[in-house]
Parts: C-alpha cells; structure tokens; sequence
C-alpha cells in the first residue's frame, strides 16, 4: 500500500469547515484513497473513499486532486464531537486486503 | 454501514491466565476478519488476518502461539492472548469487510480493552 502523509494536528472552530489533507504522490492507479476517524476508546469509522472523482456522503466531502497525489477530507460543520484521530489511508479496497493505518491527524474542534 | 460487534469491552485478567476476545459480524458474513493492537497514543497495529476454515496469518513480529486466532464461522473470529502478562495490556480490535468487491469497504468493532495485573 502506498504510504501517506498527514499533519500530525489540526484545530477547527465549531461549526467551520474543517479541512483534513493528505498526501499519497505513490499512490498507485488501482489504490483508493480512504479516510477513517477514530473517537478516543473507540473503534476506527469509516468516513468515504474514492478513486478519481470527488466524493461526498452524509459526512464529508473527498476532494483528490487531478494527479491523485493528495487529497482533502472536508467535514462542512464541525462540531466538537468530530473531535478524533483522522487517517488517510490508500488502499486496494475490499474484505481481503489489509488496511494499514499511519499516524492520522488529530482534529480538535474548539468550542 | 456494517455492523461488527466485539466480546467483553473491556477485560481485566491477572498475568498468566488467558483471555478470549471474540469478533462478531452482525448483519453479514465474513470470510476475512482482521485483529489490531493499539497502544496508548500511538496508531493500530495490524496484527493478523483470520480466515474462516483456514488458519491465520500473522503479521512479522507476531507471536502466533501467544495469539491464537480462530475463526470457526463466517461470522464469529476469536484472539485468545495465552498467558497474558502486562505488556499484552492494550487496545484490540477487529475488523470485516462486507464482500470481496474492491469497491467495497471493512468496518470496525468497538475495540476490548485488556489489562493485565
């Protein structure tokens, strides 16, 4: 898997945008580009991934530049329980391939 | 999304016994289920792959006989830490994809928590 790279952190003002980038120039053509989170004590979340084409959910927005050589995770309001660990990950996708995490970015939204 | 399930949350042995932690799809079947180790502030660790019907494979580093991985179903894997000792106390947790589409995604348990006195 094509190795990332993230800010260690970030802080974001309650009910701003938050912008989380990454950076993934190895990544190769057949890799999406997928982001967790991870609430402290918690389990990792799965947030959206992608291939080429921007993406967007009920959570965030998955913006990967044209060379997919990095990306932004944008949470539109962020609210203080959007406070985690955040990891950039690419990855083959499926139930058989394994997902190796980085360090992530820890986004802490402030009252 | 999916829903995978972990048993106990939390769990607190003395050092020397060994402690079952068992990973449950809820809504899907799993032929694929993966176990990590999170230490505190640092990142997941994959530890192992656990395949239904077949036996696991296990990171570099990771002692298989310390372990032990089983998973008997397509819906149930479960890590036994034998002879647990304090530097086993950690956050583990698994996860399980939902099929073998590569559009597809895995989803996590909630994580158990292990101390070992």
């Amino acid at each position: 898997d094509a190795k990332t790279t993230q800010p260690t952190s970030m802080d974001c003002a309650e009910g701003r945008a938050a912008n989380l980038p990454c950076n993934h120039s190895t990544i190769s053509g057949n890799e999406y580009v997928y982001w967790y989170r991870q609430i402290h004590s918690q389990g990792p979340q799965y947030i959206i991934h992608g291939l080429k084409n921007n993406e967007t959910n009920e959570m965030a927005s998955l913006i990967i530049t044209e060379d997919r050589k990095s990306s932004t995770l944008i949470l539109p309001h962020a609210t203080l329980r959007d406070t985690a660990v955040y990891y950039c990950i690419a990855f083959y996708g499926g139930a058989t391939n394994k997902l190796i995490f980085g360090t992530g970015t820890l986004l802490a939204v402030q009252p | 999304g999916a829903v995978v399930s972990q048993h106990p949350s939390w769990v607190i042995c003395k050092s020397g016994t060994s402690v079952k932690i068992e990973c449950r799809s809820l809504d899907f079947q799993a032929t694929t289920m993966f176990w990590y180790r999170q230490f505190p502030k640092q990142s997941l660790m994959l530890m192992a792959t656990s395949n239904e019907g077949s036996k696991a494979t296990y990171e570099q580093g990771v002692e298989k006989d310390k372990f032990l991985i089983n998973h008997a179903s397509l819906t149930l894997s479960t890590l036994t830490v034998t002879s647990a000792h304090p530097e086993d106390s950690s956050f583990y947790i698994c996860s399980a994809g939902t099929s073998g589409s590569s559009t597809d995604t895995q989803y996590f348990g909630p994580g158990t928590r292990l101390t070992v006195l």
